[in-house]
């Protein structure tokens, strides 16, 4: 069965500092790819999805994520954030073929002035 | 139209009560989902309806009851809850069933922030 981790609860940056938020999924066989954000008392909002052909994905907010099969990992990045930036990230992933989205534990994003 | 509405906002119960959640989508999605999310926790998958037929029940206890009246209304009958199901309950739909299509994406309402005394 997939399963994904995300193994920072929380990371803390400056404004218009990069981050990265990191993300392994377990099973490499035909996987989607995605990541999540929720605001506070929001529903979850599609970032980006990686689904096949370019390793690199551009997402909505100046996010983008990169695909590495052989370390298993889509992490996800942002060259510069913003304070509004400061949401909780979840990562999922799916086998293809499957219908059962499988989500991580989430990374807070912490972005302060 | 491109949003998942779901009522109500806010829901304290006891555990005797009977409770409705309720949730719509006007976007001609044939799949909806019933996700759990406890507190700092990642949703948790509990019901998908395909085609108003459930497809999916994650082992989710008697007491929740999904329903499904036609394609644009899902709905999650409550009873004799217990405290430890206070969670936010989302509500999610795609076009197709996930799994079935090269391009799907999930569209999640706000959510139900429930409250079990």
């Amino acid at each position: 069965a997939q399963s994904v981790t995300q193994l920072d609860s929380q990371v803390p940056v400056f404004e218009e500092a990069p981050v990265e938020l990191r993300c392994n999924y377990s099973s490499s066989v035909s996987v989607y790819l995605f990541w999540y954000v929720q605001y506070p008392n929001q529903g979850l909002q599609l970032l980006l999805k990686y689904l096949s052909g370019s390793t690199l994905v551009k997402g909505i907010n100046g996010f983008e994520a990169e695909f590495n099969k052989s370390q298993t990992s889509f992490h996800l990045r942002k060259p510069s954030v913003h304070i509004s930036d400061t949401a909780e990230y979840f990562c999922a992933a799916m086998n293809t073929g499957f219908q059962k989205l499988v989500f991580g534990t989430g990374t807070r994003l912490l972005v302060s002035p | 139209d491109t949003e998942v509405t779901q009522t109500p906002k806010h829901l304290v119960m006891g555990m005797t009560n009977k409770k409705s959640l309720k949730c719509e989508q006007h976007m001609g999605h044939r799949a909806m989902y019933w996700y759990k999310q406890k507190a700092k926790k990642p949703p948790e998958l509990m019901f998908v309806y395909s085609y108003e037929k459930l497809s999916i029940n994650e082992s989710v206890p008697s007491r929740f009851s999904p329903e499904c009246p036609n394609s644009s209304l899902l709905n999650l009958h409550l009873h004799a809850l217990q405290p430890e199901d206070s969670a936010l309950y989302l509500c999610a739909s795609s076009q197709e069933i996930l799994g079935t299509a090269i391009n799907e994406k999930l569209f999640f309402g706000s959510g139900t922030q429930l409250s079990v005394l």
